[in-house]
């Protein structure tokens, strides 16, 4: 088993470009998260996908949207990048119960310049 | 709103017990989980515990929490050079499937 795969591992985009992030388990989770890791803030939710065919919003979606292709693929995607956006983004995913371990990826180092 | 809170740094030296601290606001968490990032890598978790139990051992490290003040340890005893990493607190919001992270923790383990 992979786990939770994510890709790129880095990306360096120009202010207003746009690119998706790929995320995919093999594990037959039900539920997928998207996060945003910034220095002195911890980890904040950008969007999830309880099950496949739903997503929702987290914390902090404005400029960024979400496909839930499947149950294995999460994508997440930035229509007009911009300095804002630049962070680590981390996938995971976890079982469908409540409340449940997640499981995360290795994440992408994205840089908007 | 839910917030989870930690110290950013702590520093210990090798065989001492690190002690990393959290508080939450949320009192209907289900449960409460510590995660370990090491440089470069995403978060793996180390341990969680059940909102009803005071503590939970697991090996070297040890939960408390104290749900009157809101309060999480980790407690790792005989702490190695490999604990050196970024801990992350976080807690399940009950009836949904959001966590809450803190800021993170990271521990520096001085030979």
């Amino acid at each position: 088993n992979a786990g939770v795969t994510q890709t790129p591992k880095f990306q360096v985009l120009k202010t207003g470009q746009s690119m998706t992030l790929q995320c995919a388990q093999d594990m037959n989770h039900n539920s997928m998260y998207w996060y945003r890791q910034d220095p002195g803030m911890g980890l904040r939710l950008i969007y999830y996908s309880a099950s496949e065919g739903t997503t929702d919003k987290g914390e902090v979606p404005n400029g960024y949207n979400v496909s839930r292709l499947n149950k294995r693929e999460f994508s997440l995607r930035l229509e007009s990048a911009a300095p804002s956006q630049t962070s680590v983004y981390f996938c995971a995913s976890q079982r469908a119960e409540l409340a449940d371990t997640q499981y995360f990826g290795p994440g992408t180092r994205l840089t908007v310049l | 709103g839910e917030d989870v809170e930690q110290s950013l740094f702590l520093s210990v030296r090798e065989g001492d017990s690190s002690v990393i601290n959290c508080t939450y606001t949320d009192s209907s968490s289900t449960y409460l989980y510590w995660y370990k990032q090491e440089p470069g890598a995403g978060l793996q978790l180390l341990t969680y515990i059940f909102s009803n139990m005071d503590m939970k051992q697991d090996q070297r490290l040890t939960v408390l929490l104290n749900k009157k003040d809101k309060h999480l340890s980790l407690r790792i005893a005989d702490t190695q050079t490999g604990d050196s990493a970024i801990y992350f607190c976080a807690e399940s919001i009950k009836g949904t499937y959001k966590y809450i992270f803190g800021t993170g923790t990271r521990l520096k383990v001085l030979a």
